[in-house]
């Protein structure tokens, strides 16, 4: 496809639970963002890399959030031991450099019970 | 923190212009202007961006005044389809997007 690409779209988890939400950028986009949408709210900043390097992870609210992007391409946010306050929609966007428009996916739905 | 203020909400009549405001009065001379919407259950779009002429493509036009303290993004003839919330962002170098709570606008039949 042409655009980026998340799964799961939805993602229901037990609390305690550890979850791996996927995202597979637009092909040969350099940079990768991860962000947390709570309900009614703008999209919160999480994540950022350049190529495989992560460039800034201030916005990962505690160390129960990693994300990775091994080989520059596919990046995974992965959440341990899930709590209700993790639910929330995470969204993944990548761009072809800085200053360019980038692009979002539809989104994963975590909701933790 | 965002660097903009934007009303919460505004209704617009189909067919008509909409035209969205944001103020960035504290914006410095390298960082741009950028327009994003989000469509329920959908991600971010984005709209058009500038730095300090005003700028047009085939979504809408975006007019920056000269101080660059504020701009509007005009949807020309507005669609039920343009229901949506839309952020105004300012962004420089490689700084990820930061997004406020952005305008939530109604299209109306």
């Amino acid at each position: 496809g042409a655009g980026v690409s998340q799964s799961p779209r939805y993602k229901v988890a037990k609390r305690g639970q550890d979850v791996a939400l996927r995202c597979d950028p637009i092909s040969g986009h350099v940079s990768l963002f991860w962000y947390q949408q709570a309900l009614g709210q703008g999209p919160e900043f999480l994540t950022y890399f350049q190529n495989e390097a992560q460039l800034d992870k201030s916005g990962l609210p505690s160390d129960r959030f990693f994300a990775e992007r091994p080989e520059g391409s596919v990046s995974t946010l992965k959440i341990q031991r899930t709590q209700q306050e993790d639910s929330a929609v995470y969204l993944c966007a990548s761009s072809a450099r800085d200053r360019t428009e980038a692009f979002f996916g539809q989104g994963t739905r975590l909701t933790v019970v | 923190d965002a660097k903009t203020t934007q009303p919460t909400s505004m209704d617009c009549a189909e067919g008509r212009a909409a035209n969205l405001p944001c103020n960035h009065s504290t914006i410095s001379g390298n960082e741009y202007v950028y327009w994003y919407r989000q469509i329920h259950s959908q991600g971010p779009q984005y709209i058009i961006h500038g730095l300090k002429n005003n700028e047009t493509n085939e979504m809408a036009s975006l007019i920056i005044t000269e101080d660059r303290k504020s701009s509007t993004l005009i949807l020309p003839h507005a669609t039920l389809r343009d229901t949506a919330v839309y952020y105004c962002i300012v962004l420089s170098g490689n700084t990820p997007l930061v997004f406020g709570k952005g305008t939530r606008l109604s299209v109306i039949a």
